[in-house]
């Protein structure tokens, strides 16, 4: 079936470090990705996104990388910073309106 | 450009109950979809409308329902409301329908007693 999962439920780095985060996905039918950031209270705020043509594509700070062969999504995040704490959501969709959400990392930066 | 906005942002009602959300999209985006969140069950899609039209439909009992209007805006109904549809209900929307980026709107937080 569908499904979109993380491997880590938790992340806890050092200011300044840079994190990364996992997800896999299980439909090889999916050929776009998207990383959102939910903050307490908030909606999810789109973060980058990627097609799968594509393997790498960089933002500013943040670089999502697809690995299709092995169906795994990954995001960094440069120089994490406090306010980069929040729920990171990876989400997959197959030319439908419908994302397919994973359950959410939760990273914690400490100072 | 304003974005997603959601009203009301909290809600609260008692079992057997029905409620509406409404969802204004980004100005010049036609699709919105409709998720809900829950600690449990994270985020699952419920709709997605498209010129007025459902496009596709999540896995939720019929008491779920929705529409768009011809200006985009959208509201979506519960019926007899139940305690497990206490839940953030999020409205996204995109400039056009199927594989495009969402954008979130700030949710409406239904919480059913």
């Amino acid at each position: 079936g569908e499904s979109v999962g993380l491997h880590l439920p938790t992340l806890s780095v050092q200011e300044g470090d840079n994190s990364i985060i996992n997800c896999a996905y299980s439909n090889s039918a999916s050929d776009y990705f998207i990383w959102y950031k939910q903050e307490s209270g908030k909606g999810p705020q789109f973060i980058i996104d990627i097609r799968s043509n594509m393997d790498k594509r960089q933002g500013q700070r943040v670089t999502v990388l697809l690995n299709k062969t092995v169906k795994h999504l990954s995001l960094q995040i440069a120089a994490t910073q406090p306010g980069d704490s929040a729920v990171y959501f990876c989400a997959e969709s197959s030319n439908t309106g419908k994302l397919i959400f994973g359950q959410g990392t939760t990273l914690q930066v400490k100072p | 450009k304003a974005g997603v906005t959601q009203t009301p942002r909290y809600l609260i009602k008692t079992r057997g109950q029905q409620v509406t959300l409404s969802c204004s999209p980004i100005s010049g985006h036609r699709s919105v979809s409709w998720y809900q969140q829950t600690p449990g069950q994270g985020l699952q899609f419920l709709f997605e409308y498209f010129s007025e039209t459902q496009r596709n439909k999540g896995n939720f009992p019929g008491r779920f329902s929705g529409r768009q209007f011809s200006n985009s805006r959208s509201e979506m109904n519960v019926s007899t409301l139940e305690l497990g549809d206490s839940a953030l209900y999020l409205c996204a929307s995109s400039q056009n329908a199927g594989g495009e980026t969402q954008y979130f709107g700030p949710g409406t937080r239904l919480l059913v007693l």
